[in-house]
């Protein structure tokens, strides 16, 4: 699975939209770019995945550029519960066969600040 | 979202005991679940993939008669740590991937110490 680069820390004012980045400048055409998060003490929490069209759900969008080789979630009005790790992962889709597993890189600490 | 559940939610030890944890997938039948495990200030390491009725897969540099892995039913796993000692203290979190949905699921997690 292709490798992720993500920046370590980020801030937010509380309110205003949280961008965190995410460079994947190996992915396969056939790999899924999916976001976790992990609040303190607790397991991941599935955010929102792609492929290569922009996605939006109740908690967030992801915007990956037209070459693949990066995205970025988009937290439009983030609140202090959004304090968390950010995982940004790479994975192949599982209808092929595969295991399926998800490997975490280091993921960038979000603090949202009031 | 699924939901999965992991029991017990913090277990404490003596050293040289076995302790076992739980992963159910309350909603959803999971043919496959994943084993990680997190240091503080670390990220999640993947430790090996259950299939149900088969045997685990194991990353590399995980040793799999310290941990050992039964996926007898399609909504239950479990994960023995075998003669824990204090280096085993940690925090385990199960996942489970719902084939319908095509997504994976995390648990709460299950916090080990090792004494």
């Amino acid at each position: 699975d292709a490798k992720t680069t993500q920046p370590p820390s980020m801030d937010c004012a509380e309110g205003r939209a949280a961008n965190l980045p995410c460079n994947h400048s190996t992915i396969s055409g056939n790999e899924y770019v999916y976001w976790y998060r992990q609040i303190h003490s607790q397991g991941p929490q599935y955010i929102i995945h792609g492929l290569k069209n922009n996605e939006t759900n109740e908690m967030a969008s992801l915007i990956i550029t037209e070459d693949r080789k990066s995205s970025t979630l988009i937290l439009p009005h983030a609140t202090l519960r959004d304090t968390a790790v950010y995982y940004c992962i790479v994975r192949v889709a599982v209808i092929l066969g595969n295991t399926g597993k998800l490997i975490f890189g280091q993921g960038t600490t979000l603090q949202v600040k009031p | 979202g699924a939901v999965v559940s992991q029991h017990p939610s913090r277990v404490i030890c003596k050293s040289g005991t076995s302790v076992k944890i739980e992963c159910r997938s309350l909603d959803f039948q999971a043919t496959t679940m994943f084993w990680y495990r997190q240091f503080p200030k670390q990220s999640l390491m993947l430790m090996a993939t259950s299939n149900e009725g088969s045997k685990a897969t194991y990353e590399q540099g995980v040793e799999k008669d310290k941990f050992l892995i039964n996926h007898a039913s399609l909504t239950l796993s479990t994960l023995t740590v075998t003669s824990a000692h204090p280096e085993d203290s940690s925090f385990y979190i199960c996942s489970a991937r719902d084939l319908e949905r095509n997504e994976q699921f995390f648990g709460p997690g299950t916090r080990l110490t090792v004494l």
